[in-house]
């Protein structure tokens, strides 16, 4: 159980297109996801929370309006990167909070995507 | 202010060798504390968590972690290593506060088993 899927897996787009990301839990609801960034070699930089029905929180210093986020329902949020330029390029892996198994929701645990590389030419 | 360190970048060890990788935190309060691998392009694949209870927890294809609270350290641990665990290994650490959810990712360490 507990599986979360993304699409697409890998994207290539020209600068200044908008690219869509979807992050789904497939086996379980998920009331909050979470948007990372990983650069090569590097760990994941959070940069937002989406809960299911309200605004994402976004960490400090990523553009809200450039990072779109909807958390539409209980297993699907998306992340829509407008007017992409080169810089936006990285791997985007997404997580879903998986709060069953606890009484309180404190034993939950997140489980990850496999990622969407975004290309940026 | 929650952090994780994993003091090591790369860890090299032989087929059927133990295999350890270094986690230590940074936390108020009783931490719940997470490894998680990542093979090459791919996302993070769950390997264990620490909540409460035995400081030694069994998690997936036969990796362990000790959680030390006088050290603040939660090292994974596999007695006899495979080639396939060749991979990038994340310890990540939340608080226990209700409501906060989110994980912070140490810098992650470099496993390489060798045949």
């Amino acid at each position: 159980g507990a599986v979360v899927s993304q699409h697409p897996s890998w994207v290539i787009c020209k600068s200044g297109t908008s690219v869509k990301i979807e992050c789904r839990s497939l086996d379980f609801q998920a009331t909050t996801m979470f948007w990372y960034r990983q650069f090569p070699k590097q760990s994941l930089m959070l940069m937002a929370t989406s809960n299911e029905g309200s605004k994402a929180t976004y960490e400090q210093g990523v553009e809200k309006d450039k990072f779109l986020i909807n958390h539409a329902s209980l297993t699907l949020s998306t992340l829509t990167v407008t007017s992409a330029h080169p810089e936006d390029s990285s791997f985007y892996i997404c997580s879903a909070r998986d709060k069953r198994g606890g009484t309180s929701g404190s034993t939950d645990t997140q489980y990850f995507g496999p990622g969407t590389r975004l290309t940026v030419l | 202010a929650q952090s994780v360190a994993q003091p090591e970048d790369q860890v090299n060890v032989a087929e059927g060798n133990p295999l350890t990788v270094k986690c230590t935190y940074s936390v108020s309060g009783n931490p719940y504390l997470f490894w998680y691998v990542q093979y090459p392009n791919r996302g993070l694949q769950f390997l264990l968590k620490y909540i409460t209870g035995d400081n030694l927890v069994k998690g997936s294809y036969g990796f362990e972690a000790e959680f030390n609270k006088s050290q603040t350290s939660f090292h994974l641990k596999k007695p006899s290593a495979l080639v396939s665990d060749s991979a990038l290994y994340f310890c990540a650490v939340r608080p226990p506060l209700r409501g906060d959810y989110k994980l912070s990712f140490g810098a992650g360490t470099t496993v390489t088993v060798r045949a």
